[in-house]
C-alpha cells in the first residue's frame, strides 16, 4: 500500500505533556498538509508544505503547535503542554503541487491520528 | 465564518434510489471543488472532482453538478448501495495566488444512510 501513513493512530495524553505524531505521504507527493478535525464538523486546514519549505499555517495553529518536514519527505506534527481542547482527530495529507489541473489540488488523506487529552 | 456549508446533517435513501447531497459556498475565489466520502475511524477519501470552468463531472455512480451562479454543488449517487453510507464531505480550494490556494476548506459534512 503507498497511501499516506500516519502514526500513531491513537494516542492518549495527559493535560500538559507533549505529543508528536509523523506523517509519511505518497512518494511522488511534493505537498503536505496537516488538518484537525473535531467531532461533527469537517476537517480544518492546520499548515502545508511545499517540500520542506512551511508555506502557510492557520491562525487555528498556535505557539504550542509546530510542524517540520525536513528532507522534504516525511512531516512531524508536535503540540506542547496539550490541553484538553486539543482533543480532536489530527489529519495529513498529500498532493502532487507541481502540475496543473486536477493533481494540484486533489489531496489524499491517511488514516488520521486520535488524540484524548485527559 | 462558514465558507462551505452543508445544510443537511442527515440523508437517508432506499437502496437502489439516487441520493443527493447538497453543498453552498461564498467565497468567489474558489474555483475547485471536491467530494470526499469518510468512514468512522478513517480518513477522508477522495470521490470525485469539478473545477469550476465545468458545470458536470461524471465518473460511473458518480455525478457532480456545479451552478456558479449560485454558489451551489451537488453530489449524485445513482444507484445508492448500502455500502455508500457514509459521511460525505464536500471541499473547495482556490486559484494560485489566492488566500484559498494550495488548502481545501471543508463542508460540516452530511451522513448518507442507504438502506437495503
Amino acid at each position: 500500500d503507498t497511501g499516506v501513513s500516519q502514526n500513531p493512530r491513537h494516542k492518549i495524553t495527559k493535560r500538559g505533556q507533549n505529543v508528536t505524531f509523523r506523517c509519511d505521504p505518497i512518494s511522488e507527493h511534493n505537498r503536505l498538509y496537516w488538518y484537525r478535525q473535531t467531532l461533527g464538523q469537517g476537517p480544518e486546514f492546520l499548515t502545508y508544505f511545499q517540500n520542506e519549505a512551511q508555506l502557510e499555517k492557520s491562525r487555528l495553529l498556535s505557539d504550542r503547535f509546530s510542524a517540520e518536514r525536513p528532507k522534504g519527505s516525511f512531516s512531524t506534527l508536535e503540540i506542547q503542554r496539550t490541553e484538553q481542547g486539543d482533543s480532536a482527530m489530527y489529519l495529513c495529507a498529500s498532493s502532487l503541487g507541481t502540475s496543473k489541473g486536477a493533481s494540484t489540488h486533489t489531496q489524499y488523506f491517511g488514516p488520521g491520528t486520535r488524540l484524548t487529552v485527559l | 465564518d462558514q465558507q462551505v456549508k452543508q445544510n443537511s446533517p442527515s440523508l437517508s435513501v432506499q437502496e437502489g434510489r439516487i441520493s443527493i447531497l447538497n453543498c453552498d459556498y461564498t467565497n468567489s475565489m474558489f474555483d475547485y471543488f471536491l467530494w470526499y466520502k469518510k468512514y468512522p475511524a478513517e480518513g477522508p477519501t477522495f470521490l470525485i472532482s469539478i473545477s469550476s470552468i465545468k458545470d458536470k463531472n461524471e465518473d460511473g455512480r458518480f455525478t457532480v453538478f456545479l451552478n456558479k451562479s449560485a454558489k451551489h454543488l451537488s453530489l449524485h449517487i445513482v444507484p445508492s448501495q448500502p455500502g455508500d453510507s457514509a459521511v460525505y464531505f464536500c471541499a473547495a480550494s482556490g486559484s494560485a495566488g489566492g488566500t484559498s490556494y494550495g488548502k481545501l476548506t471543508f463542508g460540516q459534512g452530511t451522513i448518507l444512510t442507504v438502506h437495503p
